[in-house]
């Protein structure tokens, strides 16, 4: 069965890191772009960036950029992304999503279940 | 980053109803637009792709339409299971997505 499973939730004070795991299974680690979104209590999804598996190249949006840091370690099929300076605005859920190339067309079609981050003094 | 603009924000009706929900890109992104189907405490699930492919195991009930700028996504006959939020999302330049559509019970 394809499926991404996530890290626990995490609490963390501001100014504090923050480190996600996100393990694949059922399909070839390498062969798919992961990405990662977020979505703040009770607010829309937000992208944030996506690392290669393959070569560990990645992307990410503007608004993170020098902020987070998007890894993965192949032997154990596990993706990663670690945000710092964390304030109360990133209190949010954070997934991780397998692209699908579909047709020549990217889509999200697998996603992690979620890691509930809060930042809080 | 590509602006995406869904509307309305929120739709109430009942089983039985057709629904279309909008989504207006503020560019021409051709038809790399995606649409996403989210329930409360669960990750979006993937409905549609390249504005009118159906994801597989998604019912035929559901369909997408539009190309450049102008998107919709309309659910032909609503059932009980599709109240939940419904978000589209750009995939021409990096990614974003639009601010969604909750859709509730009349």
């Amino acid at each position: 069965q394809v499926q991404l499973g996530q890290s626990g939730a995490e609490v963390k004070k501001p100014g504090a890191s923050v480190k996600v795991s996100c393990k694949a299974s059922g399909y070839t680690f390498t062969g798919y772009y992961i990405h990662w979104v977020r979505q703040a209590p009770g607010q829309g999804l937000e992208w944030m960036g996506w690392i290669d598996p393959n070569s560990g190249d990645t992307n990410y949006a503007q608004k993170f950029q020098g902020r987070v840091t998007m890894t993965r370690d192949t032997s154990i099929s596990t993706a990663y992304m670690e945000l710092t300076r964390l304030t109360s605005d990133d209190t949010a859920v954070y997934f991780c999503a397998r692209d699908q190339p579909l047709g020549g067309y990217d889509a999200f079609d697998i996603w992690g279940q979620g890691t509930m981050v809060t930042v809080s003094s | 980053d590509i602006q995406m603009t869904q509307s309305p924000s929120s739709l109430s009706a009942s089983v039985g109803d057709r629904v279309t929900i909008t989504c207006r890109a503020g560019q021409n992104i051709g038809i790399f637009l995606n649409w996403y189907q989210q329930k409360p405490g669960k990750a979006p699930k993937l409905l549609i792709y390249a504005a009118f492919s159906l994801q597989s195991g998604v019912p035929s009930r559901f369909s997408g339409s539009g190309s450049g700028t102008d998107f919709t996504l309309t659910i032909s006959s609503l059932q009980p299971e599709d109240f939940a939020t419904y978000y589209c999302q750009q995939s021409y330049s990096t990614h974003s997505f639009g601010q969604g559509t909750k859709l509730e019970i009349k």
